[in-house]
């Protein structure tokens, strides 16, 4: 079975600092990784996936197979960018109905 | 744009009381989702969907029920319910293809006493 791991349930950096949200995975077939986001009285929403390989509000991530890894990283962290990350792994939706596996979350506090 | 919908926001129940979670989506995705979230915790599959009239068991299904008669909503029902099922209930939404992400709804916040 499909299992996610995010190692730190608390992250605190000062203002500017960079910052870096681990995420391990393990799965013997090709995963679908991404990273959510929950803003303080928001919603989980979609922060970026593996796939697109962009980067939003200055995060990035880059799927690493050999390390099984999707680590969430900023060069400068923001104080909005306290939050709750979570990083979730997809089933193939054509065979396992796009089901995800999420890690326990990490919360962020960005200290100004 | 209403996205993903869920209701009631907050409930209390008793312990035996039986309920229903509301969920509707407005953006026309065949595969929906009910998670729930302990504290502490990451997000654990109750039950999914991929369409209308199918639904399938996720990772911890037991004392709930859900039914997908049409594409837009997916209701979650706790018969008996029970402490153990106190927690934030999340409906989520997604279209078939890959690469997609899930959408959420606000949640529920449930506890039951």
């Amino acid at each position: 079975a499909q299992r996610v791991t995010q190692p730190e349930k608390l992250l605190s950096v000062f203002k500017g600092a960079p910052v870096e949200l681990k995420c391990n995975y393990s799965y013997s077939g090709s995963p679908e990784l991404f990273w959510y986001v929950q803003y303080s009285r928001q919603r989980l929403q979609l922060l970026l996936r593996h796939i697109s390989r962009e980067s939003i509000k200055g995060f990035t991530a880059d799927l690493n197979k050999g390390e099984t890894s999707f680590h969430l990283k900023k060069p400068f962290a923001q104080e909005e960018d306290s939050a709750m990350y979570y990083c979730a792994l997809r089933l193939l939706p054509n065979t396992n109905a796009g089901k995800s596996t999420f890690g326990d979350g990490t919360t962020l506090t960005v200290k100004p | 744009n209403a996205g993903v919908t869920q209701t009631p926001k907050f409930r209390i129940l008793k312990i035996g009381q039986s309920m229903t979670l509301q969920c509707t989506q407005d953006m026309n995705h065949n595969y929906m989702y009910w998670y729930r979230q302990d504290p502490g915790m990451g997000l654990k599959l109750i039950y999914y969907s991929v369409g209308a009239g199918i639904t399938d068991k996720g990772e911890v299904p037991n004392g709930y029920n859900v039914s997908r008669s049409t594409t837009e909503d997916f209701p979650l029902r706790l018969e008996l319910a029970a402490p153990s099922q106190t927690s934030v209930y999340f409906c989520a939404s997604s279209l078939g293809q890959g690469g997609q992400p899930q959408h959420f709804g606000d949640g529920t916040r449930l506890s039951i006493l």
